[in-house]
């Protein structure tokens, strides 16, 4: 069983950089969703997508960051001129749609962002 | 914004002991899921009780929702070192189910050897 797959596992960039992460979900699972995690906190969500639609972004999403799905299957998470305030874990999940009843999600390992 | 809020913080137990810990959300729900996070890792569903439902069980996990108290409720019976890890409640509450999870802090679980 193939889960969900995240590249890179760490990325260390400096202050002003752009960075982008990609997640390769379950291939049966047509939701892809994004969370950031810091020290300490649950997870946050950031996004979702249904297939290639983007279906609900969150105000934590900022003009600088930018996620697509473009074929409906793996998505990219882009940060554009990187702040300190990045630096945190990336988490992508993905599930069966809403038509195949409540469903868990399923998480990859995350990337783990620093700016120095 | 995280809805849930999980308690305690911290629990520290002997392997062996029962391990109890409570969630509390706030607005209406389609599901609470429970998830477990080992450190550096990614989260692994534990468990998912619809707002229709009110215990649910997984082998040594038990889950308990009240939804008129808005709080549920995972134990974990005869607890493993293995189990050492943090432990977070998520609420789907959007308009369809399989939306996004709002998330409590989390309970970090010690189980002593």
């Amino acid at each position: 069983d193939t889960g969900v797959s995240q590249d890179p596992r760490h990325k260390i960039t400096k202050r002003g950089q752009n960075v982008t992460f990609r997640c390769d979900p379950i291939s049966e699972h047509n939701r892809l969703y994004w969370y950031r995690q810091t020290l300490g906190q649950g997870p946050e969500f950031l996004t979702y997508f249904q297939n290639e639609a983007q279906l609900e972004k969150s105000r934590l999403l900022s003009d600088r960051f930018s996620a697509e799905r473009p074929k409906g299957s793996f998505s990219t998470l882009e940060i554009q001129r990187t702040e300190q305030g990045d630096s945190a874990m990336y988490l992508c999940a993905s599930s069966l749609s809403a038509g195949a009843g409540d469903q868990p999600q399923h998480f990859g390992d995350g990337t783990r962002l620093s700016i120095l | 914004s995280q809805q849930g809020e999980e308690d305690p913080q911290a629990l520290s137990i002997q392997e062996g002991e029962n391990a109890t810990m409570n969630c509390s959300y706030k607005t209406s729900i389609n599901n609470l899921q429970w998830y477990r996070q080992n450190s550096g890792r990614g989260l692994v569903h534990l468990i998912l009780i619809r707002s229709n439902e009110r215990e649910k069980h997984s082998g040594r996990l038990r889950v308990t929702l009240d939804t008129s108290k808005k709080s549920s409720s995972l134990l974990i019976t005869a607890s493993r070192a293995a189990d050492t890890a943090s432990y977070f409640c998520a609420t789907d509450e959007g308009s369809g189910a399989n939306s996004k999870l709002t998330f409590g802090k989390g309970i970090t679980l010690s189980v002593r050897p």
